[in-house]
């Protein structure tokens, strides 16, 4: 059964501090996989996009790592803050029958305190 | 451009009434879905469209119709609300042959 398991489900750190957010998927066959931030009472908005190919994508103190081979993928937020207080989201897309299929993950939710 | 719109914001309903969440995109993109997020689950997907008069079910579409008359326009419905249906529900939209979906904010019902 093609699942994404994100971890943890919940985190705080300081403002400043460096966090880290893991993906595991299932999914196959792979096309994409790329990471959302949600934050709250707003629908998800794309921070990153990695290919098959891909190992790091960064966007901003965001970076994104993709291991194909263990189909796991992690998001490092560096220099963390207040803002970027939100649930982060793991999509794993398919797009062999013509039209993506997404597979979400249930999201981390991170807090940034002062 | 206003990106993905959706209309209303919040909204209770009692058992058994029917309601339509209304969804609109001005990007021209061919692809929209309907989502429901419960609390601490991932998006779950309740019908998508490939095209104006193509609609086609998602993995949970029981108790819920979409209509695709317009590119622009992807109402769903509700015909008799249940306590299940409790949920969070966002549109999305994308173009074909590019998997970045542009989620619109939401609409939050409650059923009692």
């Amino acid at each position: 059964k093609n699942q994404v398991e994100q971890s943890p489900q919940s985190l705080i750190i300081l403002e400043g501090k460096n966090c880290t957010l893991q993906c595991n998927y299932t999914v196959s066959p792979f096309s994409n996989l790329r990471w959302y931030k949600q934050d709250t009472g707003r629908g998800p908005v794309s921070l990153t996009i990695m290919t098959f190919s891909e190992n790091t994508k960064s966007n901003g103190r965001y970076t994104a790592t993709l291991d194909a081979d263990t189909k796991q993928s992690s998001l490092h937020i560096t220099a963390s803050q207040l803002s970027d207080s939100a649930s982060y989201i793991c999509v794993v897309s398919d797009s062999t029958s013509g039209t993506y299929k997404y597979i979400f993950g249930t999201g981390t939710r991170l807090k940034v305190l002062a | 451009n206003a990106g993905v719109t959706q209309t209303p914001k919040f909204r209770i309903l009692k058992i058994g009434q029917s309601m339509t969440l209304q969804c609109a995109q001005d990007m021209n993109h061919n692809y929209m879905y309907w989502y429901r997020q419960d609390p601490g689950m991932g998006l779950k997907l309740i019908y998508y469209s490939v095209g104006a008069g193509i609609t086609d079910k998602g993995e949970v579409p029981n108790g819920y119709n979409v209509s695709r008359s317009t590119t622009e326009d992807f109402p769903l419905r509700l015909e008799l609300a249940a306590p299940s249906q409790t949920s969070v529900y966002f549109c999305a939209s994308s173009s074909p042959g590019q998997s970045r979906q542009y989620f619109g904010p939401g609409t939050r019902l409650t059923v009692l």
